[in-house]
Formats: structure tokens, C-alpha cells, sequence
């Protein structure tokens, strides 16, 4: 059974600062998926890494993938306020594009000034 | 992208009765996804819903609970039957559209069952 772990679990950072959310999963995979989700409100797709040394990036987030590692990381740069929300990470089932997605508990990330 | 509409966005039942929820979107699709996501927790995959086949269903979900049509390839609608408190979640819907690698999810319908 896949299992997909993120840490922290909560992260309150001060406006400005920089850290990371780290997403750990079991079994192998090169599809995985993050997500931010304000809260009442759906998911908002964030990135999708296909493959091994992926990297992308929008604005103050950036994410990477580590297959070999079993490894996902988004970091965030310079954080502001706007960015308070809940992170998810997810992977792909079968790792065979089933689209299926297993999903963290979720880094619920609170920026103060 | 795909615009996914979701109804009821929320309802309050009772228990022991059914609700129907619908998904619509804005353009064909062949895969179609539904979640749960109980209070304050993450999201767990439900059933596959492939217009054209039967849908498949997760360990830990049943098609006599969870009932599921997929009459097109631009509308689902999940049943949760003989609700129970526990049943109490908000339910996703989601898609792959247009080829593309991302998923997208609708609004969801948050479902309290007294």
C-alpha cells in the first residue's frame, strides 16, 4: 500500500523567511502532484513533476522531485502572507499515469509578519 | 484547464437517507475522479469513474454505499446512500482534462449527516 508522508504537519514562519515541506512516499513513482487548498475552498494544483530531478517553480514556491529518494521537497522563498494555506502532496497510484492519487495529511503553513 | 461545477455545494441530512451529487464539466473528459475528505484530514480516492466501464472502487469503498452513473463523458453523479454521521465529509470530483498531466478538482459539496 502507498503511503505518502509530508512534515511538518504545521509550519508557522514569519513574512520573509524561507523553508522547506519535505514529501516522502513508499513505493516507486515518478508522477507527483502538489496542491494548495485555502480553507472551504477545492484544490488548487501547484505543480506536476513527471520525472526524476524535476524541478519547477512559480513565484516564491518551488518544487523538485528525487524518484531514486522516494523524495519530493517545496520550498518556499521569502514568504508572505498570501501564502498562508494548506499543502498538499500527492502520488500517483501506479506511478503508470493511473492518475489515481494518494494523498499527505498536509503542511498547513501559517505566515505572520 | 476545465471548469468543474459541483452541486449541492452543501447539504445537511439525515441519517439513513441518500444524496446524490453531481460533477459537470466544461468539456469532455474520460477519466473522472471522486474523494472524500473527512473534517480536517486529507483526501481519499473514492472510485474511478471511466465513462464507457464500470466504476472501480478503492479498498474500504463499496458500490452498494457509493453508487456511481457516468451516463457521458461530461457529468458523473456519486451517491452516498443510508448516511451515517461518519459520513460527514466534503466530496471532490476530479478530472484530467485536455490531455494535460494536472488534475483538477471541483468546488466540493460538504455533506453533515445528523
Amino acid at each position: 500500500e502507498l503511503k505518502v508522508e509530508q512534515n511538518p504537519l504545521f509550519l508557522s514562519m514569519q513574512e520573509g523567511k524561507n523553508y522547506t515541506i519535505y514529501c516522502n512516499y513508499s513505493t516507486t513513482s515518478d508522477r507527483l502532484y502538489w496542491y494548495r487548498q485555502d480553507p472551504g475552498k477545492s484544490l488548487e494544483s501547484l505543480f506536476v513533476l513527471l520525472s526524476n530531478g524535476a524541478v519547477k517553480q512559480e513565484g516564491r514556491l518551488m518544487a523538485s522531485l528525487d524518484t531514486k529518494a522516494r523524495l519530493s521537497t517545496l520550498h518556499i522563498t521569502a514568504a508572505v502572507h498570501d501564502l498562508s494555506a494548506t499543502y498538499f502532496c500527492a502520488v500517483d497510484h501506479s506511478g503508470a499515469g493511473s492518475y489515481q492519487l494518494t494523498f499527505g495529511k498536509g503542511t498547513k503553513l501559517s505566515v505572520i509578519p | 484547464s476545465a471548469v468543474i461545477s459541483q452541486k449541492p455545494s452543501r447539504d445537511i441530512c439525515q441519517r439513513g437517507t441518500s444524496l446524490t451529487i453531481q460533477c459537470q464539466v466544461d468539456s469532455q473528459v474520460t477519466m473522472m475522479f471522486w474523494y472524500r475528505q473527512q473534517p480536517g484530514q486529507s483526501l481519499t480516492l473514492i472510485a474511478t469513474a471511466n465513462q464507457g466501464s464500470e466504476a472501480t472502487y478503492e479498498s474500504g469503498f463499496v458500490i452498494d454505499k457509493f453508487p456511481i452513473s457516468r451516463p457521458n463523458l461530461t457529468f458523473s453523479t456519486l451517491t452516498v446512500s443510508n448516511m451515517s454521521p461518519e459520513d460527514s465529509s466534503i466530496y471532490l470530483c476530479s478530472v484530467r482534462a485536455g490531455g494535460l498531466e494536472k488534475l483538477f478538482f471541483g468546488s466540493g459539496t460538504q455533506l453533515s449527516v445528523l
